[in-house]
Formats: structure tokens, C-alpha cells, sequence
């Protein structure tokens, strides 16, 4: 009973470089999410989609890429990291028929 | 536009005094309502959900959260307090084909 997982937990980047966060649920859900949490701000919707092979922009997509291609995983792309993205990161997904959201445990990432 | 208020950024209660944290809303249909857990360096837990029927309604962990509609408010109380409570607190509203909003939360302090 994983739910969903999150790769990596933690990452240090230098401004400019790209790194990809996995996001991998075994639920069979639908719908999977990327948010971002920062101090004061909550949490903030980057992308999200509501099945295999579909993809959404939320608040805050600049900057960040996504991509769907198996139901399970739902991969965050950063290909020009900057220090505006040092935050943590959670993935989470629900199904269709059931509202409430299964978050990943975050992954902090720091651009230096 | 659709938004979420938790006014209270920071509450401190006594171990055993009753807690109330207020969540407003701003959504332009009947919203899905949702309170969410987050222990330090966790993900967050779903509490309780609120889709149609009685007001109030039960979570786990001894919560319940009650819908006022023309408060537009959708506050959090639990009778007794606990130390492993402390945490932080998010309130988020959407619906089936729309994005879920959250606040920015409320950290809860408790005291023995």
C-alpha cells in the first residue's frame, strides 16, 4: 500500500541546470497533481491531469514541464532550474469518484 | 474568483481546550470542502470532506468541520485538544471538474 511516491526527497541544483521529479501512484487514479508549497503561500497548483496522456497548466506552470504517459506516473520537469523554484514540491492524485486528494511526501528542492 | 481564507496564521491552545480554525470561501458554485493535516516534513492527510447533506460532518482523529453556507465558511473543531495535534492545518474547496483551492493554513501550537 504505497500510494503515491515521490523521487526524490531531497535535491540541491545549480541555477540553470534541468532535473525531473517522479511522481508514481498505485491507486488506478485518474487525476494527479503538482503543487508547490512555500512559507506564507499554501499551496500553489503547477500542472495537473486528469488521465493518462493529458496534461493541464494550474497557477504557477512557468518554468515547470509535465508529462503523462503511463496513468501511473506523472512526471515535473525543470529545465532551467532558478532559485524562484527552491521550495517543496508534492505530488497527489484522487480518483474519479472520490474527491479528497492522496499527497506524496514532498520533495525539497533547493536552487543555489 | 475562487478563493480560500484561513484568517488565523498562527493558534496556540492548552492540552484539553476545545479548537475551532476558520476557513472562508469564495467559489462561484456548490463547492467540495476539505480540511487537511500536515505534520512537520509530511504530506498532507485528508481530515474530512464536505460534498452535499448534513452540515456537519466527522473526520478522523476526532475533527468535525461544519458548512455554513451563508457564512460562506466551513470551520474546523475538535472538544479536546491532544499534544499530536500539532501541526499545520489547510481547508481547500473545488469541485468534480475544477482545480481544488487551498489556503494558507493555519499552524497549531498546543501546550501542555
Amino acid at each position: 500500500n504505497a500510494g503515491v511516491t515521490q523521487t526524490p526527497k531531497f535535491r540541491v541544483l545549480k541555477t540553470g541546470q534541468s532535473m525531473t521529479l517522479l511522481c508514481a501512484q498505485d491507486m488506478n487514479h485518474e487525476y494527479m497533481y503538482w503543487y508547490r508549497q512555500d512559507p506564507g503561500m499554501g499551496l500553489r497548483l503547477i500542472h495537473y491531469s486528469v488521465g493518462e496522456g493529458t496534461t493541464a497548466k494550474g497557477e504557477v506552470p512557468d518554468g515547470y514541464n509535465v508529462s503523462r504517459l503511463k496513468k501511473q506516473n506523472f512526471l515535473l520537469g525543470l529545465e532551467s532550474a532558478a532559485p524562484s523554484q527552491t521550495s517543496v514540491y508534492f505530488c497527489a492524485s484522487r480518483s474519479d469518484r472520490d474527491y479528497g486528494y492522496t499527497f506524496g511526501s514532498g520533495t525539497r528542492l533547493t536552487v543555489v | 474568483a475562487q478563493s480560500v481564507t484561513q484568517p488565523d496564521i498562527h493558534i496556540t491552545v492548552s492540552e484539553g481546550a476545545s479548537l475551532e480554525l476558520r476557513c472562508n470561501y469564495s467559489y462561484g458554485a456548490t463547492p467540495y470542502l476539505f480540511w487537511y493535516v500536515q505534520s512537520p516534513g509530511q504530506g498532507l492527510q485528508l481530515l474530512l470532506k464536505y460534498f452535499s447533506g448534513d452540515t456537519l460532518v466527522q473526520g478522523i482523529k476526532g475533527f468535525e468541520a461544519e458548512f455554513k453556507r451563508s457564512q460562506s465558511s466551513f470551520n474546523l473543531r475538535k472538544p479536546s485538544v491532544h499534544w499530536s495535534d500539532a501541526a499545520e492545518y489547510f481547508c481547500a474547496v473545488g469541485a468534480v471538474r475544477d482545480q481544488f483551492y487551498f489556503g494558507t493554513g493555519t499552524s497549531l501550537t498546543v501546550i501542555p
